[in-house]
């Protein structure tokens, strides 16, 4: 069965430091994609990254950076200078191809806490 | 504005009452789903549908109900057979239900409900 581990319950950093969230992930598909969703106070899961299990390039957007690595089923996420803005709770989820539906496995989530 | 929409924000419910969450999606994405927060552990799937009246139980499903008669909604019935329903509901929806596409799953703001 599949299965997502965020080993990380709590992270707490300073404002500008760099942060690296783990993501450990167990499945018996090929075909499967992972993807990486930031949940604020507010509450409401905010979509980060979509990454399927053929693409292993690691992908950056400003900040963020996502390392995809097959040989050891992580999916790490790294905040480059981080901000208080970017303090909230970031699930890693895994979506595979058996069980139909499009169905996502998340992790019990990271809490990032950045501080000034 | 396209998006999902859950209503009410904030419900609370005494014990031995059933209680309904509203969610619509303007996205015309065919499938949708109900997910469940705890603290500590994650969001886990109560239910899903992929097509117009049709829908398949999650990990959680007991103590639950929902319908899809329209392609824009999927409201969720939280029965008094549910012992702890005490939690944070988020609806999702994404474009293709059927078929597994890895699309990516879109969350709306969620709703509290707390039995009082």
């Amino acid at each position: 069965a599949q299965k997502v581990t965020q080993a990380q319950t709590e992270i707490s950093v300073v404002e500008k430091e760099d942060v690296t969230l783990d993501c450990v992930y167990e499945t018996r598909d090929t075909t499967y994609y992972l993807f990486w969703y930031k949940q604020p106070p507010s509450g409401e899961l905010v979509f980060l990254i979509r990454r399927n299990s053929f693409d292993e390039q690691n992908e950056i957007s400003g900040r963020y950076s996502w390392n995809f690595q097959k040989s050891t089923s992580s999916f790490n996420f790294t905040i480059t200078a981080s901000q208080v803005v970017d303090s909230a709770v970031y699930f890693c989820a895994l979506s595979e191809a058996t069980g139909g539906g499009n169905k996502l496995t998340f992790g019990t989530g990271t809490q990032l806490k950045v501080e000034l | 504005d396209g998006g999902i929409t859950q209503s009410p924000k904030y419900l609370f419910r005494k014990e031995g009452q059933n209680v309904t969450l509203s969610c619509e999606q303007n996205l015309n994405h065919d499938a949708m789903y109900w997910y469940r927060q705890d603290p500590g552990q994650g969001l886990r799937l109560i239910y899903y549908s992929q097509i117009v009246n049709d829908f398949q139980k999650g990990d959680i499903a007991e103590g639950y109900s929902v319908s899809r008669e329209k392609k824009e909604s999927f409201p969720l019935t939280v029965t008094s057979a549910q012992k702890n329903p005490t939690a944070f509901y988020l609806c999702a929806s994404t474009l293709q239900g059927a078929t597994y596409s890895g699309n990516t799953i879109y969350f709306g703001e969620g709703s509290w409900l707390t039995v009082v």
